[in-house]
């Protein structure tokens, strides 16, 4: 079956490391989104990408990373900058063309700083 | 995109319909409005859109008023799978939508049983 495969779904980390999380997508999408989600919050754009080897910034950008050298991958990494990493992170991916209802998400990878 | 206002959480009884509103006051004329809902820990999922007109599907059906400042999200035998947040997000149609979308805090769905 076709979806976006997050990993791991529990991440731990001590404080100052640097950590990647991992996004794949078997749909054949062209766009593909990081979220942040903290509790009792909505979403949050991290980063987003359109096309392989293009990525925009989103509302919350600073001390994240991201790469898109496959159409099928988009590894965020939580660099130590970021002040307040521990959230649920969300990836979901659109088909160009489709909108706002051409969005699937991935399951989220909770992800703990110590 | 027009700012939305939910009320924080709403409680309905197993099978009974679910009505869940949406104030868009500042909506513009081409611009939608889209639900999602996304259950405890899971990733959003996509249930309805429309622009002017009331639309239906296999999940839910979406009311927008004439004026199209408000809207309500019914889902019409409520069961307890569907306890979860329902967003609701104005936004224009883009044709790609590939800059990301923005959700507020939306509302929590309570089914009881």
């Amino acid at each position: 079956d076709g979806g976006i495969t997050q990993s791991p779904k529990y991440l731990f980390r001590k404080e100052g490391q640097n950590v990647t999380l991992s996004c794949e997508q078997n749909l054949n999408h062209d766009a593909m989104y990081w979220y942040r989600q903290d509790p009792g919050q909505g979403l949050r754009l991290i980063y987003y990408s359109q096309i392989v080897n293009d990525f925009q910034k989103g509302d919350i950008a600073e001390g994240y990373s991201v790469s898109r050298e496959k159409k099928e991958s988009f590894p965020l990494t939580v660099t130590s900058a970021q002040k307040n990493p521990t959230a649920f992170y969300l990836c979901a991916s659109s088909e160009q063309g489709q909108g706002l209802y051409g969005y699937t998400f991935g399951s989220g990878t909770r992800l703990t700083v110590v | 995109d027009a700012k939305t206002t939910q009320p924080t959480s709403m409680d309905c009884a197993e099978g009974r319909a679910a009505n869940l509103p949406c104030n868009h006051s500042t909506i513009s004329g081409n611009e939608y409005v889209y639900w999602y809902r996304q259950i405890h820990s899971q990733g959003p999922q996509y249930i309805i859109h429309g622009l002017k007109n009331n639309e239906t599907n296999e999940m839910a059906s979406l009311i927008i008023t004439e004026d199209r400042k408000s809207s309500t999200l019914i889902l019409p035998h409520a069961t307890l799978r569907d306890t979860a947040v329902y967003y609701c997000i104005v936004r224009l149609y883009s044709g790609g939508g590939a800059d990301g979308l923005t959700f507020g805090k939306g509302t929590h769905l309570i089914i009881q049983p």
